[in-house]
């Protein structure tokens, strides 16, 4: 696609509730991110792809969040027992290969009520 | 954590004046980049430094990288409304081959015609 496309735009869910956030990145770009960015914060590293396997995870705040990219192009990050403080503007990059420059999609705004 | 710190968080100019926006950490970055987010947009990247006391020109906007590769600096000349956005810093540690990009708590900058 012409650039890195983030499905849904915005997403309301029930605290407990689980979500999936869906990055459609450039195509043929191998890398792939995700960031999470609070109101009025800079973007914070979650986890990142490199085709299909996750290169660095550590950023991922505990075991209710997980990413995958079964295929080395679209990337679902998930996210188990939704709490108030997971809401935010998750952000998808992606990149060529990794080091090169980053693109990033619009945002999925989460909010958990 | 290496951290980046972000000065100002806010700035409120009229436009044709100068402003400075300045990025600081304790930790040595193998590269700095700054980018520009408007409200429901994604980051786009404006420049990459690499070398430290590195300065390069964007039209209005002059970046430096610090000598000792811990600080960076945007300068914007004359300001206009168009610039108006959230200026975000964000560095590479170690060899920079990795996908880990830090950013700043990020700078709103608002030019009021």
């Amino acid at each position: 696609g012409a650039g890195v496309s983030q499905t849904p735009s915005n997403k309301v869910t029930e605290k407990g509730k689980y979500v999936e956030l869906r990055c459609d990145p450039i195509s043929g770009h191998t890398a792939l991110y995700w960031y999470r960015q609070s109101l009025g914060q800079g973007p914070e590293f979650l986890i990142y792809f490199q085709g299909t396997g996750a290169a660095d995870d550590s950023g991922l705040p505990n075991d209710r969040f997980f990413a995958v990219r079964p295929e080395g192009s679209v990337s679902t990050l998930k996210i188990q027992r939704t709490e108030r403080g997971d809401s935010a503007v998750y952000l998808c990059a992606s990149s060529l290969t990794q080091g090169q420059q980053r693109f990033f999609g619009q945002g999925t705004r989460l909010t958990v009520v | 954590t290496q951290l980046l710190e972000q000065s100002p968080q806010f700035l409120s100019i009229q436009e044709g004046e100068n402003l400075t926006v300045y990025c600081n950490s304790s930790s040595v970055f193998s590269s700095l980049q700054w980018y520009r987010q408007e409200p429901g947009e994604g980051p786009v990247l404006l420049v990459t430094v690499v070398t430290g006391g590195e300065v390069k020109k964007l039209k209005r906007l002059t970046f430096q990288f610090g000598d000792a590769r811990k600080d960076s600096s945007l300068h914007i000349t004359a300001a206009q409304t168009g610039d108006t956005g959230l200026y975000l810093c964000a560095g590479h540690h170690g060899s920079g081959n990795t996908g880990k990009l830090i950013f700043g708590q990020g700078t709103t900058l608002q030019v009021k015609p």
